[in-house]
């Protein structure tokens, strides 16, 4: 099992392009979920989804698009870059428990992002 | 909304026991998890805590008490590789949907 992956693992963008992060599980789990990571600010829960086809805001979601059309992949599209978003992205899978619930998450390396 | 605090950093000595606390106030509370992430590094799980009490896992024991909004991460036998970020993270059902977020993590240096 690759576990999870994104790519790229490091990106320089101008203001105002636009690209996406990818990211793909290949444990079969439906719960995925986008965090970005700020010096000071911890993890803060931009998207998440709880299977294909569903697809709700966390924490921070303004300038960020995502889709889930596969149980497998989960993409992060920035639609216009801005420098506020320059940051450490992580996605991140975790599986449901016999209690219903999910349970731990497994992070993905992680995507450095620059936006001059 | 949801308000998850921790100390910001500690510092412990090698061979030590440290004790780093986290409190929350989260409507939907689901459960409670604690992460390890070194510098440059993706967080890697610890533990999870859905009932009041304590569950340890060999040097490490994570305790929750859901009636105060409160839990700790113990940490025995202190070694220089536990010189990391501890992320306290809830998870709250809203819309009938689980979503997990996290505290601001604690930085803790160990000494030698």
């Amino acid at each position: 099992n690759a576990g999870v992956t994104q790519t790229p693992k490091f990106q320089v963008l101008k203001t105002g392009q636009s690209m996406t992060l990818q990211c793909a599980q290949d444990m079969n789990h439906e719960y995925m979920s986008w965090y970005r990571q700020d010096p000071g600010m911890g993890l803060r829960l931009i998207h998440y989804s709880v299977g294909a086809g569903i697809t709700d805001q966390g924490e921070v979601p303004n300038g960020y698009n995502v889709s889930r059309s596969t149980t497998e992949d989960f993409p992060l599209r920035l639609l216009s870059a801005a420098p506020s978003q320059t940051s450490v992205y992580f996605c991140a899978s975790s599986y449901e428990d016999w209690r219903g619930g999910y349970n731990e998450q497994f992070f993905g390396p992680g995507t450095r992002l620059t936006v001059l | 909304g949801q308000n998850i605090d921790q100390p910001t950093e500690m510092t412990a000595t090698e061979g030590a026991i440290v004790q780093i606390n986290c409190t929350y106030q989260t409507s939907g509370f689901n459960g409670l998890f604690w992460y390890q992430q070194h510098a440059g590094e993706a967080p890697t799980f610890l533990s999870y805590n859905v009932l009041d009490g304590l569950e340890e896992k060999g040097r490490f024991s994570s305790f929750l008490s859901r009636s105060k909004g409160y839990s700790y991460l113990l940490l025995k036998e202190l070694q220089m590789k536990d010189s990391a970020s501890y992320l306290c993270a809830v998870r709250v059902e809203e819309n009938r949907d689980d979503k997990i977020i996290f505290g601001k993590g604690t930085r803790l240096h160990i000494l030698p």
